[in-house]
């Protein structure tokens, strides 16, 4: 079964408003959770790097005062697209690592969110 | 950047024949992985490759990592309809907040 929950699956929303998307390691503590961004037919593209109790990394290029992310416990991290606008729909993944420096095996993946601003 | 280069973007192959996927890195990586992804769902990880040179089997799936460190191999043997799916591949370096950088994927089609 899936260690790792991401919730809501899909959501639309109209421009302007914020969307929170929950990233839950079900079976295991995460030190460490990744956000991804995947547009049709791409690659997904690493966003930002969560460790619990610290600010997230964000990669060059993404705004981190738009994608607001809280990994507040060692089973939860959210990310907040504040303000959406439709350039921002996506599809959005999560995954979580059991350890920091723990095996890559041990990296799993959320089944994705897919956001649409109107 | 890093790039991974995943090409053709979509292959097309006959139920019960063989098919081989292809990545090359612009520069080197010590761990290759292997993902395969259903549409709306995240990666789901297949085959992980952690030395030059290593030959890895999951069942009907074989990978290799290239002896430059900058390629990687995976073959399906006699495919079946539900490996219908994009599978990417992805380069990192063990190690703590290692990154994956993934390739562009390549959509596989089979006809029954």
């Amino acid at each position: 079964g899936a260690v790792v929950s991401q919730h809501p699956s899909r959501v639309i929303c109209k421009s302007g408003t914020s969307v929170k998307i929950e990233c839950r390691s079900l079976d295991f503590q995460a030190t460490t959770m990744f956000w991804y961004r995947q547009f049709p037919k791409q690659s997904l593209m690493l966003m930002a790097t969560s460790n619990e109790g610290s600010k997230a990394t964000y990669e060059q290029g993404v705004e981190k005062d738009k994608f607001l992310i809280n990994h507040a416990s060692l089973t939860l991290s959210t990310l907040t697209v504040t303000s959406a606008h439709p350039e921002d729909s996506s599809f959005y993944i999560c995954s979580a690592r059991f350890l920091r420096s723990g095996p890559i095996e041990k990296l799993f993946f959320g089944s994705g969110t897919q956001l649409s601003v109107l | 950047g890093q790039q991974l280069n995943q090409s053709p973007q979509s292959m097309f192959i006959q139920e019960g024949e063989d098919v081989s996927m292809n990545c090359t890195s612009s520069s080197i990586f010590n761990t290759w992985l292997w993902y395969k992804q259903d549409p709306g769902e995240g990666p789901v990880l297949l085959i992980a490759l952690y030395k030059a040179g290593e030959l890895t089997s999951n069942g009907r799936l074989t990978a290799q990592f290239g002896i430059t460190r900058k390629d990687s191999f995976l073959n399906i043997s006699a495919s079946i309809p539900s490996d219908v799916g994009i599978y990417f591949c992805a380069g990192t370096f063990t190690g703590a907040n290692s990154k994956l950088t993934f390739g562009k994927g390549i959509t596989l089609s089979v006809r029954p």
